[in-house]
């Protein structure tokens, strides 16, 4: 079946360190979409990819950092100089240069920063 | 993107129909109107899209006022499954463009 996987779904890291968190998608979809979601907000954008090495950032790309180098692959990367580590992070794709066509989501993966 | 307001929350009785609204009165002519769903600690789920006429699918109906301003989405019989965090976005897609989500509407249903 076709989707969008994230790994893993819980991740603990201590503070200081990067992790990388992954993306996996087989829906031959153009665009990726990071985003960051703490409780009771909803989803603010990170870094956005429409097509394979070239990505933009988002609205709050600071501490972070992302690689496009396969369609199929958008890993986001928490760096050490992200503030406030700790929150839920989901991954989107879309078609790119189709109108009305929808975005399909990962489940997410839940980082905490202890 | 256009910016959407939405109520924070909302309740409905399990079985009734629950009226979300919309506004996003900024609106362009080549933005569309699109509704997710997210259940507590999952990835949003697309729900239905349209440009400017009404649409239906299997999990709801899409009302979009003649002016494009705003927009009801309608859950005719809801369940207790229904119960998540409702999304209005508008964006134009075939572009380079950006998915901006908001706070949505908290949709509790009860029995």
């Amino acid at each position: 079946d076709g989707g969008i996987t994230q790994s893993p779904k819980y991740l603990f890291r201590k503070e200081g360190q990067n992790v990388t968190l992954s993306c996996e998608q087989n829906l031959n979809h153009d665009a990726m979409y990071w985003y960051r979601q703490d409780p009771g907000q909803g989803l603010r954008l990170i870094y956005y990819s429409q097509i394979v090495n070239d990505f933009q950032k988002g609205d709050i790309a600071e501490g972070y950092s992302v690689s496009r180098e396969k369609k199929e692959s958008f890993p986001l990367t928490v760096t050490s100089a992200q503030k406030n580590p700790t929150a839920f992070y989901l991954c989107a794709s879309s078609i790119r240069g189709v109108w009305g066509t929808e975005a399909f989501f990962g489940q997410g993966t839940r980082l905490t920063v202890v | 993107d256009a910016k959407t307001t939405q109520p924070p929350s909302m309740d409905c009785a399990e079985g009734r129909a629950a009226n979300l609204p919309c506004n996003h009165s900024t609106i362009s002519g080549n933005e569309y109107v699109y509704w997710y769903r997210q259940i507590h600690s999952q990835g949003p789920q697309y729900i239905i899209h349209g440009l400017k006429n009404n649409e239906t699918n299997e999990m709801a109906s899409l009302i979009i006022t003649e002016d494009r301003k705003s927009s009801t989405l309608i859950l005719p019989h809801a369940t207790l499954r229904d119960t998540a965090v409702y999304y209005c976005i508008v964006r134009v897609t075939g572009t380079a463009s950006k998915l901006t989500f908001g706070t949505g509407t908290r949709l509790q249903v009860t029995l």
